[in-house]
């Protein structure tokens, strides 16, 4: 079946550390892949998505690329700040207009200055 | 342009008592979803309506009931709730665009069953 794994947190930086989220996806043909966060006692809200292979999705600083021969769509960001601090899930869903979203169990990240 | 609402916001029950989370979408979006998120476990798709007079169960479907009452509402229903239902159950809708499509979240209902 599909199904995402992420690293697991917490992850605490300090501001302006580099940030990296692991993600990795098991999927039946080509899916689509997403990033969502999620900011305190909010829902959740999309940051990027990528719909192919070598496709990069980028928003608020945050960056990730859909590999294929990895299976992964990790979540990068070259500076983070406090504002950062929410919890990142990975996602995917498959190429067919009616399926729902498969979610990994979300990372919680914490930045202190 | 209110995007995903949810009612109530906090909700504490007793074992056995029924309620029903009220959720609405303005957006014209065709599908519509129900998660609970707890602690550890990220979010499991409860149950969902790829479009008005459809519903479908997803991953953690036992002790609910939903109703498409019309293209822009959902209601997720507890018949006699356990402790076990205690959760953040969130709302969300998306507009079928093929194999992208984004999911607008609401901002949750807080339920604790004592």
């Amino acid at each position: 079946g599909n199904s995402v794994t992420q690293m697991e947190g917490p992850v605490t930086l300090s501001e302006e550390a580099f940030l990296t989220i692991n993600c990795t996806y098991t999927a039946t043909g080509y899916p689509s892949l997403f990033w969502y966060v999620q900011y305190p006692g909010e829902g959740l809200q999309l940051l990027l998505k990528a719909t192919k292979a070598d496709d990069k999705g980028s928003n608020k600083g945050f960056e990730a690329t859909y590999r294929k021969e990895t299976t992964s769509f990790h979540l990068e960001k070259g500076s983070v700040q406090v504002s950062d601090s929410a919890v990142y899930f990975c996602a995917l869903i498959r190429n067919s207009g009616n399926t729902p979203l498969v979610f990994g169990k979300g990372t919680r990240l914490s930045v202190i200055a | 342009n209110a995007g995903v609402t949810q009612t109530p916001k906090f909700q504490v029950l007793k074992t056995g008592q029924s309620m029903t989370l009220q959720c609405a979408q303005d957006m014209n979006h065709n599908s519509m979803y129900w998660y609970r998120q707890d602690p550890g476990m990220g979010l499991r798709l409860i149950y969902y309506s790829a479009s008005e007079g459809t519903t479908d169960k997803g991953e953690v479907p036992n002790g609910y009931n939903v109703s498409r009452l019309n293209k822009r509402e959902f209601s997720l229903r507890l018949e006699s709730a356990a402790p076990s239902q205690t959760s953040v159950y969130f709302c969300a809708s998306s507009d079928v665009t093929g194999w992208t499509d984004t999911q607008y979240f609401g901002p949750g209902t807080r339920l604790t069953v004592l």
